[in-house]
């Protein structure tokens, strides 16, 4: 069965403590692994897309790197404005539906 | 502006009094989707749509109904609710399929009481 797990489920991080979530995958045939950021009360919002293991995208603070099992999304120097639930989701085989994970919820203390 | 215009935001409503909650984009996106998002277990897909008048179950769509008219539109439709569909709602869109990037909803937080 098609599963995607994230690790851990909450993180505290002091600022300018740099850190890594996890976003593990087990599927048959990954079209696309994506990850979204969350505020609270609000709908997600597109991060970054990864295609094929070796692959890493950067934005601001955040990098996002891809292997045939997992993913991380890797926070540099964080700041008290990326506070929020990061989730990970997985587009896979002829699915017309991404199957996501619970999400890790990450505060950042000034 | 790019956007997915969820309405209402917060309803309140009682056991078995028929709801709409609609749901529209501007994006001329072929994919279309419900979800809804409780503590615990994460987002769960309620139906998709890949395009006007096509539409199929997702996760959890006992309780549900949808309908896509016009690309644009994509209503949620709980012919009687429970106290067990209280969630919080997001629609979402994207381009012909799920592996393009989805454009999510602010959300509609429903309570049945």
């Amino acid at each position: 069965e098609d599963q995607v797990t994230q690790s851990p489920e909450a993180l505290r991080l002091q600022e300018g403590e740099s850190s890594s979530l996890n976003c593990s995958y087990t599927v048959s045939g990954l079209r696309g692994l994506f990850w979204y950021r969350q505020d609270p009360g609000k709908g997600p919002e597109f991060l970054f897309t990864l295609y094929s293991a070796g692959e890493e995208k950067e934005k601001e603070r955040l990098k996002a790197t891809l292997t045939k099992k997992e993913s991380f999304l890797h926070i540099t120097a964080p700041k008290p404005e990326d506070s929020a639930t990061y989730l990970c989701a997985v587009h896979a085989g002829n699915n017309r539906k991404l199957i996501w994970g619970l999400g890790t919820s990450l505060a950042v203390n000034p | 502006e790019a956007q997915v215009t969820q309405n209402p935001r917060y309803l309140i409503t009682v056991t078995g009094k028929k709801l709409t909650v609609t749901c529209s984009q501007n994006m001329n996106h072929e994919y279309m989707s419900w979800y809804r998002q409780d503590p615990g277990l994460g987002l769960r897909q309620i139906y998709y749509s890949m395009n006007v008048e096509v539409t199929d179950k997702g996760d959890v769509p006992e309780g549900y109904k949808v309908s896509r008219k016009e690309k644009r539109n994509f209503p949620l439709i709980l012919e009687s609710p429970s106290p067990n569909q209280t969630s919080l709602y997001f629609c979402a869109s994207s381009w012909r399929d799920p592996k393009n990037i989805q454009y999510f909803g602010a959300g509609t937080r429903l309570s049945v009481l």
